[in-house]
């Protein structure tokens, strides 16, 4: 069954802080991985999207990092910021589907204190 | 910043009333998906669309029904409205083989 469990379930966190989300999947066959923020009330936005091939990917203050091998990836956030406070998600897709069908985590809610 | 929209972004309705939820692109993407989504808990896709005319049932089962006559437009219609159907429903497009999707701000239904 295609799963993705996403730790911890909540993190808060103080301001200017360093934060790492982890995610494992099971997802097959692995097309790619992607960290979604949604803010709440809010609809997702792509934070990083990675490939089999790929280890790592920034996007600023986020790092996403990625093994195909052992089927985990990690978020790091840091010097975290009030705006930072949001859930985050990680989605997988899979190759096998011209749908592009999307596994979804649960997301860490991250709260991040002044 | 996409250009998804959905309208309403909230909406509170009574039981049995009949309610179509907007969702419009303006990327000119071919698939479009609705979404489900109860607080802290993971996004299910209800409904999909590869392009005009095209709909269908996604994993979690839903009374709702969908329409694309446009491909920039996929509306989502409940016919009699109950309060399980409570919940926020995201509507996303998107193209590519990165199968990237954009996602809308949502619609918060409450059924009394």
């Amino acid at each position: 069954k295609n799963q993705v469990e996403q730790s911890p379930q909540s993190l808060i966190i103080l301001e200017g802080k360093n934060c790492t989300l982890q995610c494992n999947y099971t997802v097959s066959p692995f097309s790619n991985l992607r960290w979604y923020k949604q803010d709440t009330g809010r609809g997702p936005v792509s934070l990083t999207i990675m490939t089999f091939s790929e280890n790592t990917k920034s996007n600023g203050r986020y790092t996403a990092t990625l093994d195909a091998d052992t089927k985990q990836s990690s978020l790091h956030i840091t010097a975290s910021q009030l705006s930072d406070s949001a859930s985050y998600i990680c989605v997988v897709s899979d190759r096998g589907s011209t749908l592009g069908r999307l596994y979804f985590g649960r997301g860490t809610q991250l709260t991040v204190w002044p | 910043e996409a250009d998804i929209y959905q309208t309403p972004r909230y909406l509170v309705i009574g039981t049995g009333k009949k309610i179509t939820l907007e969702c419009s692109q303006t990327m000119g993407h071919d698939k479009m998906y609705w979404y489900q989504q109860d607080p802290g808990m993971e996004l299910h896709l209800i409904h999909y669309s590869y392009g005009v005319n095209s709909t269908e049932k996604g994993d979690l089962s839903s009374e709702s029904t969908v329409s694309r006559i446009r491909t920039e437009h996929f509306p989502l219609t409940l016919e009699s409205a109950r309060p399980s159907h409570t919940s926020q429903y995201l509507c996303a497009s998107g193209e590519g083989r990165t199968y990237e999707q954009y996602f809308g701000p949502g619609t918060r239904l409450t059924v009394t």
